[in-house]
């Protein structure tokens, strides 16, 4: 059974990057899917960040394209997020999840349990 | 792109239906049937319900139906149980080769 932990600071400050990680166990990322992430800050709903292939290409929600960086690691099977240019409404539970639709099509079936990363001075 | 369109909320008693509409545009829900549906509960991570509009991954009560109509998708609940107590959002694919979810639904038991 495949399973997702995120990892990594849990504070950063304004105008820094978001660095985390996402590391798979029971499942190869090797062997395909797009794996992505997802935020949700708090009281807010569910935001799509970007999602990645075993090959590197991406895909990225528009309105933060400009400050995501995504890469994977089929060696030590994981996959990374880094968001630059931090503020206060970066501020959410950052989740990973595989997409198991056969590309990016939204068909998250397994998550990490998220990782709280608050933005604050 | 914008979110997608949900009712902020929505309730019913244990043993009734509830339904929970999606909305998007024909750039989204209307053009693909890529929707999926995932569950919520407090501290927990979201759960996938529904995807590919009406399919059930295994494990999912068959409680749990979906359905679309024009650019209108709609998550169906029937028999309601206490524990079906959740936030709900959908999810469509995007014809830019991205993703949108909706802005989420708070359901009641009553």
């Amino acid at each position: 059974q495949v399973q997702l932990q995120e990892s990594g600071p849990g504070l950063v400050k304004p105008s820094e990057t978001l660095s985390l990680t996402c590391d798979v166990s029971g499942y190869s990322i090797s062997s395909g899917y797009f794996w992505g992430w997802i935020r949700q800050p708090p009281g807010k709903g569910l935001e799509w960040i970007g999602s990645i292939f075993r090959s590197g290409t991406s895909y990225f929600n528009p309105s933060l394209k400009s400050r995501v960086t995504m890469s994977i690691d089929k060696y030590a099977n994981h996959f990374s997020l880094r968001l630059s240019s931090t503020t206060a409404a970066d501020t959410a539970v950052y989740y990973c999840a595989r997409d198991a639709g056969g590309y990016n099509y939204g068909q998250f079936d397994s998550w990490g349990q998220g990782i709280l990363v608050t933005v604050s001075s | 792109q914008s979110a997608l369109t949900q009712p902020a909320s929505v309730s019913g008693s244990p043993g009734q239906s509830i339904t929970i509409s999606c909305t998007g545009t024909s750039s989204d829900v209307g053009t693909y049937n890529l929707v999926s549906w995932y569950q919520l509960h407090p501290g927990k991570a979201p759960k996938l319900m529904i995807f590919e509009v009406t399919k059930r991954p295994s494990g999912v009560s068959t409680r749990f139906s979906g359905s679309k109509s024009g650019n209108t998708a709609s998550l169906t609940i029937s028999g309601l149980q206490a524990e079906d107590e959740a936030d709900y959002y959908c999810c469509s694919y995007v014809d830019t080769s991205t993703l949108v979810f909706g802005g989420g639904t708070k359901l009641t038991v009553l």
